[in-house]
């Protein structure tokens, strides 16, 4: 069935990188992508990755997917305590009907401590 | 820069009431979502609406539940009969285009069924 998983808590220190981890189980996922929210916020989305892409960078945000191994990870360079939030990966499974569901993973809250 | 606003942020009801969350999705999209997410859980997907009729729902989405797109602007979920396992944050989100499906979210409506 469609499960998206991810770590529950990431704590770094202010100006070091974070990686956050995720493993979905449709291989069939067309888009992968990152949510943030923040305390009392809705989901705002930070970056998707195409399928067929290994790697998509956009500014301190990189996003690695391993399709084999079915894995995203999202690196954040530099990480402010801006940063910390709760991030979401979500997939996308395989094209039906006029539109798509997204499912979800557990989400990763990251601590960026000063 | 466009948004999808939902209304009201929070929303406290009697249990065997009837609610309506209401969205206005960005104006040029076409496709809408409505998800879930009960307090410490993972986000969960309720139903998609495309050309004005539902393209797909979920097992939560039940008969209690309806949506409606009742002009060109607003987007619709009402709860029948509240239960008290209805209490979670809803999230509107909607999509311009199905293909890539970067689904963008509302900040939720906090419902409390008491």
């Amino acid at each position: 069935g469609e499960d998206v998983e991810q770590s529950l808590f990431l704590s770094v220190r202010e100006g070091d990188s974070s990686v956050i981890n995720c493993t979905y189980t449709d291989s069939s996922s067309t888009y992968l992508y990152w949510y943030k929210q923040e305390p009392g916020a809705g989901l705002q989305l930070l970056t998707y990755i195409f399928s067929n892409m290994d790697m998509k960078q956009d500014q301190r945000l990189t996003v690695l997917l391993n399709k084999k191994d079915k894995h995203l990870s999202l690196r954040i360079a530099d990480t402010q305590t801006g940063d910390s939030a709760i991030y979401f990966c979500a997939e996308s499974p395989t094209l039906h009907g006029a539109t798509n569901k997204l499912i979800f993973g557990t989400g990763t809250l990251l601590a960026v401590q000063p | 820069e466009p948004e999808v606003t939902q209304t009201p942020s929070h929303q406290v009801t009697q249990m065997g009431q009837e609610v309506i969350l209401r969205c206005v999705p960005i104006s040029n999209h076409l496709y809408f979502y409505w998800y879930r997410q009960i307090l410490g859980q993972k986000v969960e997907f309720l139903v998609s609406f495309y050309n004005n009729e539902i393209s797909e729902k979920s097992e939560i989405f039940d008969d209690q539940f309806s949506v409606e797109r009742p002009d060109g602007s607003n987007f619709t979920l009402k709860i029948r009969s509240t239960k008290l396992e209805d209490s979670a944050m809803y999230f509107c989100a909607s999509s311009e285009d199905r293909v890539t499906d970067t689904q963008y979210f509302g900040p939720g409506t906090r419902l409390t069924v008491l």
